[in-house]
């Protein structure tokens, strides 16, 4: 089972809905999560680091699960600029490697 | 604030033949990585340097080989390229310790004939 699992999609969503995303881990020792952005052809951007209480930055909201060890992303009134790559990464205690899930894939059409 | 700075940003390589990419960061990060990314595969770690003077193997580091030359300068070497090391390669530096937030430079985009 790979370390860090996304569904790849694509996600093909109207503007304006309202669409999440999960990404499941296998270490229950990690501790650190993010959800990153990448456009085509692009670098991966930070879009938010995830907190155990869940946090919320504009019309992106993450959560984690620890019990079912999965992180998740919402995405509210989607926007056409949304449509991207989102990449979760994985942090395990004790090592400096962060561990990439391999993206899903957002569509937002008009 | 340039923050990643890869070179060169594409690359054609002979098979066999042999190419340094550079990186380097003015950030003051600890923390240093070399990624490939393949179609389907995500982003898999070759090499990382988590402070000056150290290096250590990620998930594909066969055929390649890295030198932390200072704290903002990070290379990864090909000594003798193969068409499966056909890929986009990507550094990235965090401050390393608590703080993983990766910053990425622009990639690298080489093929190997």
């Amino acid at each position: 089972r790979k370390e860090v699992e996304q569904d790849p999609g694509p996600f093909n969503v109207p503007e304006g809905a309202t669409v999440a995303f999960n990404c499941t881990y296998s270490n229950s020792a990690s501790q650190s999560f993010f959800w990153y952005r990448q456009d085509c052809r692009k670098e991966p951007k930070l879009l938010m680091s995830v907190y155990s209480s869940g946090n919320e930055d504009g019309r992106f909201t993450a959560q984690l699960n620890r019990a079912s060890q999965y992180i998740s992303l919402l995405i509210r009134d989607s926007k056409l600029s949304d449509s991207a790559t989102y990449l979760c990464v994985v942090r395990s205690g004790g090592s400096y490697i962060p561990t990439f899930g391999r993206g899903t894939s957002l569509i937002v059409h008009p | 604030n340039a923050g990643v700075t890869q070179t060169p940003k594409f690359q054609v390589l002979k098979t066999g033949q042999s190419m340094t990419l550079q990186c380097a960061q003015d950030m003051n990060h600890n923390s240093m990585y070399w990624y490939r990314q393949d179609p389907g595969m995500g982003l898999r770690l070759i090499y990382y340097s988590a402070s000056e003077g150290t290096t250590d193997k990620g998930e594909v580091p066969n055929g390649y080989n890295v030198s932390r030359l200072n704290k903002r300068e990070f290379s990864l070497r090909l000594e003798s390229a193969a068409p499966s090391q056909t890929s986009v390669y990507f550094c990235a530096s965090s401050e390393g310790g608590s703080n993983e937030k990766l910053f990425f430079g622009s990639g690298t985009q080489l093929s190997v004939l």
